[in-house]
């Protein structure tokens, strides 16, 4: 059973426009939430985090937005760039615990 | 960011060998280490958390037997496929935490092709 869930598998965005990654959860329980991104043939690599008592989070072009009630977060890349081309995996965790589950991935073309 | 290394990159075996996969955190101490399997267009699926010095717990569906993890020490984790079968190739990737909480930093991954 998928508890994190991304729905797009791909994505493909003009380089200076904005970049919306989705993800949806359902374990309630979940309260600390992280977006990687994933070049081929590598590790993912830690690109932001959120935890739920916070509804957004910046870091340079970097912002997730989390929304509790819906049971989603976003992650939102601005402006994009072509390098920013990668896999982008958001992953939960329970109580902020070291188990997290990932969701299936969402490539991102960015357009030069 | 912390670095995670693993070794090999990429192995191929004969079915029925056994391989051993390497997991190292090169400059801070991973008290938890985690093991994960990717499959083309998947998600990253966990397989086992290891604390050092302990054993690891193995998620549901994961044999123990056939995938033996050693966490010996706070900079090193083992991954070794038993008796590999062709149906274990997959990419394999390591993950280190330091303190048991928060953000882990994750190792470039092993492709394991068994023949």
């Amino acid at each position: 059973d998928q508890q994190v869930k991304q729905n797009s598998p791909s994505l493909s965005v003009q380089e200076g426009r904005i970049s919306i990654l989705n993800c949806d959860y359902t374990n309630s329980m979940f309260d600390y939430f992280l977006w990687y991104k994933k070049y081929p043939a590598e590790g993912p690599t830690f690109l932001i985090s959120i935890s739920s008592i916070k509804d957004k989070n910046e870091d340079g072009r970097f912002t997730v937005f989390l929304n509790k009630s819906a049971k989603h977060l976003s992650l939102h890349i601005v402006p994009s760039q072509p390098g920013d081309s990668a896999v982008y995996f958001c992953a939960a965790s329970p109580n902020t615990g070291n188990q997290f589950y990932f969701g299936t991935g969402t490539s991102l073309t960015v357009i030069p | 960011g912390a670095v995670v290394s693993q070794h090999p990159s990429r192995v191929i075996c004969k079915s029925g060998t056994s391989v051993k996969i390497e997991c190292r955190s090169l400059d801070f101490q991973a008290t938890t280490m985690f093991w994960y399997r990717q499959f083309p267009k998947q998600s990253l699926m966990l397989m086992a958390t290891s604390n050092e010095g302990s054993k690891a717990t193995y998620e549901q569906g994961v044999e123990k037997d056939k995938f033996l993890i050693n966490h010996a020490s706070l900079t090193l984790s083992t991954l070794t496929v038993t008796s590999a079968h062709p149906e274990d190739s997959s990419f394999y990737i390591c993950s280190g935490q330091a303190g048991g909480i928060g953000e882990q930093f994750f190792g470039p991954g092993t492709r394991l092709t068994v023949l």
